[in-house]
């Protein structure tokens, strides 16, 4: 089955700095890969998606890049406030109907004030 | 907000007891998800439902049932409960049954075995 591999476990950035979260998915099949945000004492939120036939997408501070070959895809966001520290999760849909969801481990993302 | 409701936020109970986890999902929505998130095994899927059917399993284990009632609300039965199924307990829901497009999750449930 899929297996998401996701670094790093902790990121601290100074706000303002940009921060970097990558992931890696072992099933080629996979063709949906959705970033989630989760606030303490909530449920994850999607925040960004990207599907196989795109390499890159982006909205606003938030962009998300995917290179198929290699199996991995990222997630940057620009210009860090305060507000976007919180858990991270990457996953990547697998599946009969592609319908199951595969997640990362998580980035607790830090940004310092 | 993310309109899926989650009931009891809370549940404290007994090694060997059973529980009932319940989720409505957002307006519309058909298909219902359970995820289970904990410490040292992350985010993981454990059965959706659309429309009333079973419609994918993940790492569901027999202890643990689940079904969607004609309203669409789910349910997620628990039973013979040990230590290690304490856990924060989510229920998503999104328009289709394919996984590619949006979930929303609820605020979750958090069970403490004891």
């Amino acid at each position: 089955g899929e297996n998401v591999e996701q670094h790093p476990s902790t990121l601290s950035v100074q706000e303002g700095d940009s921060a970097v979260i990558k992931c890696t998915y072992s099933d080629s099949a996979s063709n949906y890969f959705p970033w989630y945000k989760q606030e303490l004492g909530k449920g994850p939120q999607l925040i960004i998606d990207i599907r196989s036939n795109v390499g890159e997408k982006k909205d606003q501070r938030i962009a998300v890049t995917l290179n198929k070959t290699a199996k991995h895809f990222s997630l940057h966001i620009t210009e860090t406030q305060p507000e976007d520290s919180a858990v991270y999760f990457c996953a990547a849909v697998q599946g009969e109907y592609g319908n199951k969801l595969v997640f990362g481990a998580g980035t607790i993302l830090r940004v310092k004030s | 907000d993310s309109g899926v409701t989650q009931t009891p936020k809370h549940l404290i109970t007994a090694t060997g007891q059973r529980v009932t986890l319940r989720c409505s999902p957002r307006s519309g929505d058909l298909s219902v998800y359970w995820y289970q998130q904990s410490l040292d095994q992350g985010l993981q899927f454990l059965i959706q439902y659309y429309n009333g059917e079973e419609r994918a399993k993940g790492n569901i284990l027999e202890r643990f049932s689940a079904q969607q009632f004609p309203d669409l609300h789910s349910e997620l039965n628990l039973s013979s409960l040990e230590l290690g199924d304490s856990a924060l307990y989510f229920c998503a829901s999104s328009t289709w049954t394919s996984g590619d497009n949006e979930q929303f999750f609820g605020p979750g449930t958090r069970l403490t075995v004891l």
